[in-house]
């Protein structure tokens, strides 16, 4: 299965600002996954990255507060713009599917303040 | 929308076997089941899954009863590093995993 890094690994924002993170793969994936985890919650999918064109956001996600980069097969980032404490969470990318399940990141965990 | 449900805690004694069952009782035809856990502060992590027989691997046994309603996952061996919430999924290989709330296991010394 495919071994991810992802960045950073923590880190507390002030609300109003932007944060970007990174997700880099060990091999070519078609699609990146991006989910959030939520204090004391679950995941809940963000959105599905392909390479090559525009992400696909699922309900209640949009592409102005998360946008998400994925420049080639290996790597996606997601920004979580203008800030709010609401935000705080553990955002993770995950890949792959098939006979190997999918595969996720150790996360980003995010604290705005 | 849950397609799942489980305890939402459970214990075991370390060393012995820790059974979390899943019901799926609307699980279609063309679904399989998954099994994740998530140990505190990391990334899920896929440990099984199966479509109708029972299956197993290294860390794991699934046993999917006949109607596929409900299942469980079998930890042979329980270790304290088993602490983790575990999360039973259905899915039919759509990219949203729906994780619902899972079952905390915690081994106990």
């Amino acid at each position: 299965s495919a071994v991810i890094s992802q960045k950073p690994s923590r880190d507390i924002c002030q609300r109003g600002t932007s944060l970007t993170i990174q997700c880099q793969v060990d091999s070519q994936v078609t699609m990146m996954f991006w989910y959030r985890q939520q204090p004391g919650q679950s995941l809940t999918l963000i959105a599905t990255a392909n390479q090559g064109s525009e992400a696909t956001y699922e309900s209640g996600f949009v592409i102005d507060k998360f946008p998400i980069s994925r420049p080639n097969l290996t790597f996606s980032t997601l920004t979580v713009s203008n800030m709010s404490p609401e935000d705080s969470s553990i955002y993770l990318c995950s890949v792959g599917g098939g006979v190997y399940g999918y595969t996720f990141g150790s996360g980003t965990r995010l604290t705005v303040v | 929308d849950a397609k799942t449900t489980q305890p939402t805690s459970m214990d075991c004694a370390e060393g012995r076997a820790a059974n979390l069952p899943c019901n799926h009782s609307t699980i279609s035809g063309n679904e399989y089941v998954y099994w994740y856990r998530q140990i505190h502060s990391q990334g899920p992590q896929y440990i099984i899954h199966g479509l109708k027989n029972n299956e197993t691997n290294e860390m794991a046994s699934l046993i999917i009863t006949e109607d596929r309603k409900s299942s469980t996952l079998i930890l042979p061996h329980a270790t304290l590093r088993d602490t983790a919430v575990y999360y039973c999924i259905v899915n039919n290989g759509a990219n949203n995993l729906f994780f619902g709330t899972g079952t905390r296991l915690t081994v106990i010394p």
